[in-house]
């Protein structure tokens, strides 16, 4: 069965550094997205990306977060200048219709750890 | 906004015990109700999924029951294992909201179950 893969499984990085976050979503989809859980907490929108171009995005998505589908197959999440609070659980999901079946699959995440 | 309100956890129990884990939403559109499961060291897992109001979604002996009088989208299983041990999270999609039908979770609820 197709899957949302993402590497790394676990990115530590130091304050300030640029880190990038990747997924490959499942091959057919159209919708992708990022979630993000702090420790303990609930999972949070991030953005939506769908055409080529961001579909919707939160007010966490601020200057600092950008998001590319480099090629036919990757989607990443790239964080400028990190903050320790930017610390949490990052997920991908893809969704494979515009409308009409709202299903995303996820992936198994991305553990950012800032310090 | 949306939003969804889970009960707390941790929820212990026996297995073979009556599971019910409440959620109840917020929504200012028409939405779709999912519950998403979360197994230790993994991802995100589509559970069930309702898209309107009085359908009952199921799996693996899972159901919950879209009740839009109640505003509630509650989980229930008659006989849970040991296996199901995770967090469980209510989450809906607002199909008329625009953008790319974003997830709107809550907090999780996490499941124990002991033999």
């Amino acid at each position: 069965e197709p899957e949302v893969t993402q590497t790394p499984s676990h990115q530590v990085t130091q304050m300030g550094q640029e880190v990038i976050l990747r997924c490959v979503p499942i091959s057919n989809h159209l919708y992708f997205y990022w979630y993000r859980q702090i420790l303990g907490q609930k999972v949070e929108f991030l953005v939506s990306f769908y055409n080529n171009e961001i579909s919707e995005k939160s007010e966490i998505f601020d200057d600092q977060f950008s998001v590319e589908r480099p090629d036919g197959s990757n989607f990443t999440l790239k964080i400028r200048s990190t903050k320790l609070e930017d610390s949490a659980m990052y997920f991908c999901a893809s969704r494979r219709l515009a409308g009409g079946n709202y299903e995303q699959y996820f992936g198994p995440g991305t553990r950012l750890t800032v310090t | 906004g949306n939003s969804v309100t889970q009960m707390e956890g941790p929820v212990t129990l026996s297995e073979e015990a009556f599971l019910t884990i409440n959620c109840t939403y917020t929504a200012t559109g028409y939405p779709s109700l999912f519950w998403y499961v979360q197994y230790p060291g993994e991802g995100l897992q589509l559970l069930l999924k309702a898209t309107k109001a009085d359908d009952k979604g199921s799996n693996k002996g899972f159901e919950a029951t879209y009740r839009k009088e109640t505003t509630s989208f509650h989980l229930e299983k008659g006989s849970v294992q040991v296996s199901d041990s995770a967090v469980y999270f209510c989450a809906l999609s607002d199909r008329f909201t625009g953008g790319g039908n974003k997830l709107t979770f809550g907090t999780g609820t996490q499941l124990k179950v002991e033999l």
